[in-house]
């Protein structure tokens, strides 16, 4: 297809109002990745899915995180409460096969958030 | 915990003149290297990984584990050059990326 798709691809919300970032990987991709992209940083790992099972969630800054991929595909960022803190640049990535030599990450054009 | 840096965030160059963007890591294990490029409305995407030891687009990078370091070179900057580049780190065994804070590179033509 035409590659790793996120929509909305602009999200402005109120502090305190909850948002769902929506990202549709390339399909047959088993490896999908949310980054969390501050301005002037580089990404920063936030969750990471093989297939439907949520391998690591480290880097989920707070429990007001939650992601999803409950059919292995398409995958879900909910924020609930939405502080300023949280506005940035939020990047999802997919790759076909996990641990392999010649794996390639592919990525979204992100959803930027904006937190008033 | 494992870290990138990149010292410089803006980077000028003439077009023809040499390229290097410097990248330092701290990590105790045996990391993979990554460099990503995003350009002017464009998605981040892999420019080379130091596993394939490849050349891409004329650039290289070679890893110094002496010095911790993964400086991506090109002996002659083209205009098209110009975009953000991100060094990255990976665990083996683990998936994640961590990723430096980038370097704007201007080719001034």
């Amino acid at each position: 297809g035409a590659g790793v798709s996120q929509s909305p691809r602009y999200k402005v919300a109120k502090r305190g109002q909850d948002v769902a970032l929506r990202c549709d990987p390339i399909s047959g991709h088993v490896s999908l990745f949310w980054y969390q992209q501050a301005l002037g940083q580089g990404p920063e790992f936030l969750t990471y899915f093989q297939n439907e099972a949520q391998l690591d969630k480290s880097g989920l800054p707070s429990d007001r995180f939650f992601a999803e991929r409950p059919e292995g595909s398409v995958s879900t960022l909910k924020i609930q409460r939405t502080q300023q803190e949280d506005s940035a640049v939020y990047l999802c990535a997919s790759s076909f096969l996990p641990g392999q030599d010649n794996e390639k990450l592919f990525f979204g054009s992100g959803t930027q958030l904006s937190v008033l | 915990a494992q870290r990138v840096t990149q010292p410089e965030k803006l980077l000028s160059v003439f077009k023809g003149a040499p390229v290097e963007l410097k990248c330092n890591y701290s990590y105790s294990g045996s990391p993979e290297l990554f460099w990503y490029v995003q350009y002017s409305r464009q998605r981040l995407q892999l420019l080379l990984r130091h596993i394939s030891r490849e050349s891409i687009k004329g650039f290289t990078a070679d890893l110094n584990k002496g010095e911790t370091s993964f400086h991506l070179k090109k002996p002659f900057a083209q205009e098209e050059d110009s975009a953000m580049y991100y060094c990255a780190l990976r665990d083996f065994g683990n998936e994640k990326l961590t990723f430096g804070t980038g370097t704007r590179l201007t080719i001034i033509p």
